[in-house]
């Protein structure tokens, strides 16, 4: 079993659609959870963290649930910019080893 | 700030030589870089932990005789792919982080390795 889960997609999602993405991790060590988006060829950028109190950033809801071991991200009035591959990920607590998911690949429909 | 380079952005070599990419970290100071390595459609998959001044450490199933890791500043670190083959072909991802209770990673814009 993979240590992070994600479903691969992909997502097509017409453009202003709300869309949802779900992620479950088996390490009960993780403590540090992020959202990183990556585009085609290029490298993984970081667009959230993940808190247990769940956060927000614009248009982006993140929510992390220890207990089920589980993270959602949630895009709200999708833009046609939000296409790209939204990639899951843990760290365990005093080490910096990132562990990825394998992504969830998106693409808005005008 | 926060910046990471590569270089090259893309490198095609024939089977049998070896390649070296470079990471550097342009204005901060690196203490540790991590190397992955990503295949078409799959995810990034560590290879390996380089702390300045030390030894890498490796992930299971990475050959260390094979993919060298050099980490001599803390600016610096390079990843040499030795007598590639084909099946090495792949994107090469370093990132650097600063150490410093900050576990945050910042991500080089990869290496794009083509063994012919």
């Amino acid at each position: 079993r993979k240590e992070v889960e994600q479903d691969p997609g992909p997502f097509n999602v017409p453009e202003g659609a709300t869309v949802a993405f779900n992620c479950t991790y088996s390490n009960s060590a993780s403590q540090s959870f992020f959202w990183y988006r990556q585009d085609c060829r290029k490298e993984p950028k970081l667009l959230m963290s993940v808190y247990s109190s769940g956060n927000e950033d614009g248009r982006f809801t993140a929510q992390l649930n220890r207990a089920s071991q589980y993270i959602s991200l949630l895009i709200r009035d999708s833009k046609l910019s939000d296409s790209a591959t939204y990639l899951c990920v843990t760290q365990n607590f005093g080490n910096e080893k990132l562990t990825f998911g394998t992504g969830t690949r998106l693409t808005i429909i005008p | 700030g926060a910046v990471v380079s590569q270089h090259p952005s893309r490198v095609i070599c024939k089977s049998g030589t070896s390649v070296k990419i470079e990471c550097r970290s342009l204005d901060f100071q690196a203490t540790t870089m991590f190397w992955y390595r990503q295949f078409p459609k799959k995810s990034l998959m560590l290879m390996a932990t380089s702390n300045e001044g030390s030894k890498a450490t490796y992930e299971q199933g990475v050959e260390k005789d094979k993919f060298l890791i050099n980490h001599a500043s803390l600016t610096l670190s390079t990843l040499t792919v030795t007598s590639a083959h084909p099946e090495d072909s792949s994107f090469y991802i370093c990132s650097a982080s600063t150490g410093t209770g900050n576990y945050e990673q910042y991500f080089g814009p990869g290496t794009r390795l083509t063994v012919t």
